[in-house]
């Protein structure tokens, strides 16, 4: 198994610009997450999904949005990059049970201009 | 609401000497306690978790973990510290009664460990 794979590792972005943020996972969890990591702030969640078709936002959830249309995909799109948003993004999965651990992926260092 | 405070940024140690990285917490009810550690460049890999019975909780590459409810505390341990376990250490915690993504992670510790 891969686990969860995040694309890409590395993306510049002026002011402005869109992307996606591409994360997948193929151990068949429900439970997806994105996770912004700042110095000194630990983890914070952005986005989450218990389920294909269902999303709900996290801590901080503005400025970006997500869709979950497979179990295995759960991309992370920025409308309008700023940058306040200049981060290391990761994305981690959990199997259904409420008791389990995440798994994260390798993340995706973000810098905005 | 929940919380958890990881009171050293930093923490020194010589290879072979014990280590300890500390962590309260704060919850309404009854938690689940994790430790993930978090490798240069990497994302963050599952060492232990807490969920009830047995306050010393056993994980991965010899770290192991104590729960003391009184203290509200989850202090993360080895007995021989390795200069291979020097990364960036995260404690989390979520109250029971809650759903996953309600998990909330510390600040984490820098754990260096000198040769």
């Amino acid at each position: 198994n891969a686990g969860v794979t995040q694309t890409p590792k590395f993306q510049v972005l002026k002011t402005g610009q869109s992307m996606t943020l591409q994360c997948a996972q193929d151990m068949n969890h429900e439970y997806m997450s994105w996770y912004r990591q700042d110095p000194g702030m630990g983890l914070r969640l952005i986005h989450y999904s218990v389920g294909a078709g269902i999303t709900d936002q996290g801590e901080v959830p503005n400025g970006y949005n997500v869709s979950r249309s497979t179990t295995e995909d759960f991309p992370l799109r920025l409308l309008s990059a700023a940058p306040s948003q200049t981060s290391v993004y990761f994305c981690a999965s959990q199997g259904g049970r409420a008791l389990g651990e995440q798994y994260f992926g390798p993340g995706t260092r973000l810098t905005v201009t | 609401a929940q919380s958890v405070a990881q009171p050293e940024d930093q923490v020194n140690v010589a290879e072979g000497n014990p280590l300890t990285v500390k962590c309260t917490y704060s919850v309404s009810g009854n938690p689940y306690l994790f430790w993930y550690v978090q490798y240069p460049n990497r994302g963050l890999q599952f060492l232990l978790k807490y969920i009830t019975g047995d306050n010393l909780v056993k994980g991965s590459y010899g770290f192991e973990a104590e729960f003391n409810k009184s203290q509200t505390s989850f202090h993360l341990k080895k007995p021989s510290a390795l200069v291979s376990d020097s990364a960036l250490y995260f404690c989390a915690v979520r109250d029971r009664n809650t759903g996953f993504q309600k998990l909330v992670f510390g600040t984490g510790t820098r754990l260096l460990v000198s040769p």
